[in-house]
């Protein structure tokens, strides 16, 4: 069964702390993506790679990193320089070709 | 810069009215542009492309680029229609998407 997951599906931090959002797919697609989604805001771009061992900064990328070692896993860390952490994290998967994302069913991030 | 603006937050219908969800947007280039839908308790998932010129549940999205806008349609909403719509552009070779705040579609039986 082809498609992406994102785990945990609750993730919960104190402050201070880094935390790591993982997002694996099956779906043999090339590029591969992180929206931060908060109410009223949509979702905003964090960060994206388009082929293994490249990533670049999407709007928002300050406080997070990631990492595109494999072709199936792009890891977004949560830093503790992430000044407001609290949100739901979306995880995208493309292939490239115009026909749209493949999304996670996304991870809960609640600092306590 | 390139923005996608989705100017209601909210849009209220009763089942079998027409529906109108509104989509501008700003880019310098020729966009690609998506609408995408979520509901409740599951995944985000596309729902349309421009380039595709299709007819999804009854939906349908015409590009005018003289408005610069991508708004979606349907003649009839129906109950099962409620759901979060995001209108998204698309970068020239990169697929990277830029959406909007989105805009939450009930329909009353």
């Amino acid at each position: 069964d082809g498609g992406i997951t994102q785990s945990p599906k609750y993730l919960f931090r104190k402050e201070g702390q880094n935390v790591t959002l993982s997002c694996e797919q099956n779906l043999n697609h090339d590029a591969m993506y992180w929206y931060r989604q908060d109410p009223g805001q949509g979702l905003r771009l964090i960060y994206y790679s388009q082929i293994v061992n490249d990533f670049q900064k999407g709007d928002i990328a300050e406080g997070y990193s990631v990492s595109r070692e494999k072709k199936e896993s792009f890891p977004l860390t949560v830093t503790s320089a992430q000044k407001n952490p609290t949100a739901f994290y979306l995880c995208a998967s493309s292939n490239r070709a115009g026909k749209g994302y493949t999304f996670g069913s996304g991870t809960r991030l609640t600092v306590v | 810069a390139q923005r996608v603006t989705q100017p209601e937050k909210l849009l209220s219908v009763f089942k079998g009215a027409p529906v109108e969800l509104k989509c501008n947007y700003s880019y310098s280039g020729s966009p690609e542009l998506f609408w995408y839908v979520q509901y409740s308790r599951q995944r985000l998932q596309l729902l349309l492309r421009h380039i595709s010129r299709e007819s999804i549940k009854g939906f349908t999205a015409d590009l005018n680029k003289g408005e610069t806008s991508f708004h979606l349609k349907k003649p009839f909403a129906q109950e099962e229609d409620s759901a979060m719509y995001y209108c998204a552009l698309s970068y020239p070779n990169t697929d990277k998407l830029i959406f909007g705040t989105g805009t939450r579609l009930q329909v009353f039986p």
